[in-house]
């Protein structure tokens, strides 16, 4: 069985501050998948990054940024100079690859972004 | 491009009567879709997996004969809540899986809010 912690409830910052938010998973699986959503008040799951278990590369996408560690089972979400429309609510994922790949997440941790 | 439409975004409905909710892939064909269902500041919980042209397959404890899943097609997939109790309130989100190279990112629709009085 999967498991996904994200173990920070709510964050609140002040805008341009940066802020991480920590994802840590379990699998018994070797090959798996990994993803962060972001869920605007409007309810919508929108999709930001996939990266797979052979992937250890860290990405940035502009503000965002991306830290996977197999070592610590860990793949956390930096945002760089925080902005109002960054508030939502951030769910990390897991898929493994075999079976249905359907996704276990985390609770999700509530991002507010102060102006 | 990978948009997934839902429709309704919202339904209020009486105590008994049954609710149909439609995902649509619509700029792409969708191996698998996925419902989920979300409980107000909590996590997204997987109700069932849905493949085109086979039954689909439910999580433990979701009740098939409550929550029947259609897909027709590989761009339509259908959750209908059968005689709707308040305790079924909550919101809806289905999900789709791309056929190809992106296979295995899930692209969500907007959701839908159902409250049963």
């Amino acid at each position: 069985a999967q498991k996904v912690t994200q173990a920070q409830t709510e964050i609140s910052v002040v805008e341009k501050e940066d802020v991480t938010l920590d994802c840590v998973y379990e699998t018994r699986d070797t090959t798996y998948y990994l993803f962060w959503y972001k869920q605007p008040p409007s309810g919508e799951l929108v999709f930001l990054i996939r990266r797979n278990s052979f992937d250890e590369q860290n990405e940035i996408s502009g503000r965002y940024s991306w830290n996977f560690q197999k070592s610590t089972s860990s793949f956390n979400f930096t945002i760089t100079a925080s902005q109002v429309v960054d508030s939502a609510v951030y769910f990390c994922a897991l898929s493994v690859y075999t079976g249905r790949r359907a996704l276990t997440f985390g609770s999700g941790t509530r991002l507010q972004v102060q102006p | 491009g990978a948009v997934v439409s839902q429709h309704p975004s919202r339904v209020i409905c009486k105590s008994g009567t049954s609710v149909k909710i439609e995902c649509r892939s619509l700029d792409f064909q969708a191996t698998t879709m996925f419902w989920y269902r979300q409980f107000p500041k909590q996590s997204l919980m997987l109700m069932a997996t849905s493949n085109e042209g086979s039954k689909a397959t439910y999580e433990q404890g979701v009740e098939k004969d409550k929550f029947l899943i259609n897909h027709a097609s590989l761009t339509l997939s259908t959750l209908t809540v059968t005689s709707a109790h308040p305790e079924d309130s909550s919101f809806y989100i289905c999900s789709a899986t791309l056929v190809g190279r992106y296979e295995n990112i899930q692209y969500f629709g907007a959701g839908t809010r159902l409250s049963v009085l």
